[in-house]
């Protein structure tokens, strides 16, 4: 069964760039799959959606962050990435990987997510 | 992109069910059926449980039901049980061709 991992610094500097790795497991990303994404949460606050990568390679990303985010894919090391620009303290969150097989606008393989501190 | 509207927290009784709500616009919830809902447990990643307004994924208790009307959407939970307690996060498909999600809910089994 396909499962997913996020991987990455837990602690980033401010202004600096974040960068982290979903590496999936136990099978192929690519397999029934719709689109990739990633989604954050930060300390007392609900889900916000960073963006996503649609099997058509298409990006859409989250307006409030469009001009900090780059999502990408590599298939052929079944892994795709985030990297967000220029972070601050309010970038500090637990981040999660996801990904959709079953149908165009639902999530339904996650990973476990990890925790970035924005913070020198 | 404002996050749809949940309330903070709900509660009930093992046995009993109880609704939770998720109001959005236009924009949004009421303008495509693609609303989902995601379960989570602290420490763990989100669980989805709702799909596409009503449909629940493989392995999902037919205890969770849900439906929409208008620019609102709505979880419900019968027959309560202890490992339900949880956050739950609403979803849905927006004009500018991402998600935008809920507050969350925190649910208490008392």
């Amino acid at each position: 069964q396909l499962q997913l991992q996020e991987s990455g610094p837990g602690l980033t500097k401010p202004s600096e760039t974040l960068s982290l790795t979903c590496n999936g497991s136990g099978g192929s990303i690519t397999k029934s799959s719709y689109y990739w994404g990633w989604i954050r949460q930060p300390p007392g606050k609900g889900l916000e959606n960073i963006g996503s990568v649609y099997y058509s390679g298409t990006t859409y990303y989250n307006p409030s962050l469009k001009n900090r985010v780059i999502i990408s894919t590599d298939t052929s090391k079944n892994q795709f990435s985030l990297q967000l620009r220029s972070v601050t303290a309010a970038d500090t969150a637990v981040y999660y990987c996801a990904m959709s097989t079953i149908g165009y606008y639902a999530l339904d393989i996650w990973g476990q997510g990890i925790t970035v501190t924005v913070s020198s | 992109q404002s996050a749809l509207t949940q309330p903070a927290s709900v509660s009930g009784s093992p046995g009993q069910s109880i609704t939770i709500s998720c109001t959005g616009t236009i924009s949004d919830i009421g303008g495509y059926n693609y609303v989902s809902w995601y379960q989570k447990h602290p420490g763990k990643g989100p669980k989805l449980v709702i799909y596409d307004v009503t449909h629940r994924p493989s392995g999902i208790s037919n205890r969770f039901s849900a439906s929409k009307s208008g620019n609102t959407a709505s979880l419900t939970i019968s027959g309560l049980q202890a490992e339900d307690e949880a956050d739950y996060h609403c979803s849905s498909y927006t004009t500018t061709g991402t998600l935008v999600f809920g507050g969350g809910t925190r649910l208490t089994v008392l």
